[in-house]
């Protein structure tokens, strides 16, 4: 079955990077773009971006520009998301989802299991 | 605006019907899509396009839109349905996706 697997949680302090990995399966990796959504602790869901598995382009949200680093090695079907110079507010559960649709609607299905980044000194 | 609006708290009567709305100048060029997400889960998607369902969505969901508004649907709520609510589109400019800030959905 299609099924997108993520990296463990991880702990981290103010300053330093982290790396969430989000392994697919079940498809053709390269068919579908993968979307990033962020999910602060008791908050809604926010969308990050997106990277096209077909030419490696990522597309970052507004707020999520210059720390965050949208990557790919298609050799092993599996999207990354690096985070720099983590803050406290980065503290939140990372969810990677499998895109499709088209022009009028775009939806993600799967998800991967998401991956809580916890920041703290 | 470029936001979707929705309403961050809707109750309903067991066994009744509710309407879950999201509003955003978007919705009247892009389909919302809805997920669903119950405490400490993953969000799982109940509706996309013009009214589908994805396999194993009951048929008490459904999906409508008029004007700037998109609306999800349950008839005949059940208790497994109280849950977060979520609304995702495209932005104004078609380049980007958002969420509405979700609502939560009690079942009295």
């Amino acid at each position: 079955q299609v099924q997108l697997v993520q990296s463990g949680s991880e702990l981290k302090k103010p300053g330093a990077s982290v790396k969430v990995s989000c392994q697919a399966s079940g498809y053709s990796f390269t068919t579908h773009a993968i979307n990033w959504v962020r999910q602060a602790p008791g908050q809604g869901l926010d969308w990050m971006g997106w990277i096209n598995t077909h030419t490696g382009k990522p597309t970052y949200a507004q707020d999520f520009t210059g720390r965050f680093v949208f990557s790919l090695d298609t050799s092993v079907g599996t999207a990354f998301l690096q985070i720099s110079s983590l803050k406290v507010e980065d503290t939140a559960v990372y969810y990677c989802a499998r895109e499709s649709g088209g022009q009028d609607a775009i939806w993600f299905d799967p998800w991967g299991q998401g991956t809580l980044v916890t920041v703290s000194s | 605006s470029s936001e979707l609006t929705q309403d961050p708290a809707v109750s309903v009567a067991l066994g009744q019907t509710v309407r879950i709305t999201c509003q955003g100048d978007s919705l009247r060029g892009y389909y919302a899509t809805w997920y669903q997400q119950k405490p400490g889960q993953v969000p799982v998607l109940v509706i996309y396009g013009k009214n589908i369902r994805p396999s194993g969505i009951p048929d008490r969901f459904s999906g409508s839109s008029s004007g700037n508004t998109a609306s999800l649907t349950i008839t005949g709520a059940q208790a497994e349905d109280e849950a977060d609510y979520y609304c995702k589109s495209r932005d104004r400019s078609g380049d980007h996706l958002m969420f509405g800030g979700g609502t939560k959905l009690t079942v009295l």
